[in-house]
This record gives structure tokens, sequence and C-alpha cells, in this order.
């Protein structure tokens, strides 16, 4: 029961490098996001998708891209990292969006980025 | 703008005991809340959720009560245990097929055996 699958673990990077954080749901769910947690801070809505081929900004969505090819991938591009993105990235995916009840948000367990 | 707050960083209580945490919201519009639990090196799993049609949510251990009218919305862990011990996190959404979650700071609870 592998549910959502977030790659790599860790990873350092240095200023202007580029990466891409990948994620992978086996549980057929159409919604899939990513968010950021900063120490001492909670999650940050970074792109979320609704369906393969949509794709939409979220509440920090700056140095990120995101592509939705297939209902069960959803990577996350940093193209140049800045030392502002260090942070606990984490993938999550539901059934359906927002106030579905009972349909709660699915987490992987994390992907920590150091940039220097 | 911090619609949903965890003002309490951090929280300690024996094993057996009543754990009570504590989240505020200021958004009206929102109408759906959920806790989730997170350790170490893990991802959140969610806990409980509530609607805003209800005032009390129990899953065995675990109770959400809602206020409506303060804005407030607890979590009461009875007993606690060892186990209990993690990072809560109070979340929100306001109604639609695509409303976003937002997330308190999270309390960290500990549970002293």
């Amino acid at each position: 029961n592998a549910g959502v699958t977030q790659t790599p673990k860790f990873r350092i990077l240095k200023i202007g490098q580029s990466m891409t954080l990948q994620c992978a749901q086996d549980m057929n769910h159409n919604y899939m996001y990513w968010y950021r947690q900063d120490p001492g801070m909670g999650l940050k809505l970074i792109y979320y998708s609704v369906g393969a081929g949509i794709t939409d900004k979220g509440e920090v969505p700056n140095g990120y891209n995101v592509s939705r090819s297939t209902t069960e991938d959803f990577p996350l591009r940093l193209e140049l990292a800045a030392p502002s993105q260090t942070s606990v990235y984490f993938c999550a995916s539901s059934p359906k969006g927002g106030s579905a009840i009972n349909q709660p948000q699915h987490f992987g367990d994390g992907t920590r980025l150091s940039i220097l | 703008d911090q619609q949903v707050k965890q003002n309490s960083p951090s929280l300690s209580v024996q094993e057996g005991r009543i754990s009570i945490l504590n989240c505020d919201y200021t958004n009206s519009m929102f109408d759906y809340f959920l806790w989730y639990k997170k350790y170490p090196a893990e991802g959140p799993t969610f806990l409980i959720s509530i609607s805003s049609i209800k005032d009390k949510n129990e899953d065995g251990r675990f109770t959400v009560f809602l206020n409506k009218s303060a804005k407030h919305l607890s979590l009461h862990i009875v007993p606690s245990q060892p186990g209990d011990s993690a990072v809560y996190f109070c979340a929100a959404s306001s109604p639609g097929a695509n409303s976003k979650l937002t997330f308190g700071k999270g309390i960290t609870l500990s549970v002293r055996p």
C-alpha cells in the first residue's frame, strides 16, 4: 500500500542549480498538491492540480513549476535554486478537493531540501 | 495574514490525562476543519474532521469541538498516550470544489509516561 511516494528524501543543492522533486500516487486520486513547510510554520501551498493536464498556482508559486501529464505523477521543478527555497516539501493527493467530507488529503513523507 | 492560528506552540501532558489543543480562525467562509498529526520525518496524516453544520465529532479517543460564533475549534484526546506525542496541525477550507486547505503553524504535543 504505497499511497503517496516522494523522491528523493534529502537533497543539497548549490545556488542556481535546478532539480525536480518527484511525486507519485497509486490511489487514482484526481487532486494533487505541493506544499512547503518552513521551520515553525504551517504548510504553504505551492501548486495544485485537479487532474491530468490541469495545474494552478497556490499561495507561494514563485520559483517553481509543475506539470501533470498523468494521473499518478506530479513533479515539482526548481529552475534556479535560491537559499529561500530551503524547506521541507510535501506532496499530497485527494480524490476530491475543497470541502469534500471524508475525502482528506494523503501526504507523502516529504523531501528535505537545502540550498547552499 | 494568518487565517488559521494555533497560538500555543507546545503542550505537555501526563499519560492518561486529557490533551486539549486549540485552534482559532479568522475567515468566516471556512466551513470544513481538519486535524492532522505529524511525526518527525513523516508526512502529516489525517486524524479527524468536522463540518460547520456540526459542533462536535468523535472518533475513539479523539473529539473535535467547533464553536462557530467564537471561530474556535479544539481537539480533545482522552486518555492521552505517549504515542500521541507529535505535531498537530489544524487546517480549514471554504466551500467550493477547488478550495484549498489553510494550515496553522502546528502544536507540539508531548505526553509524559
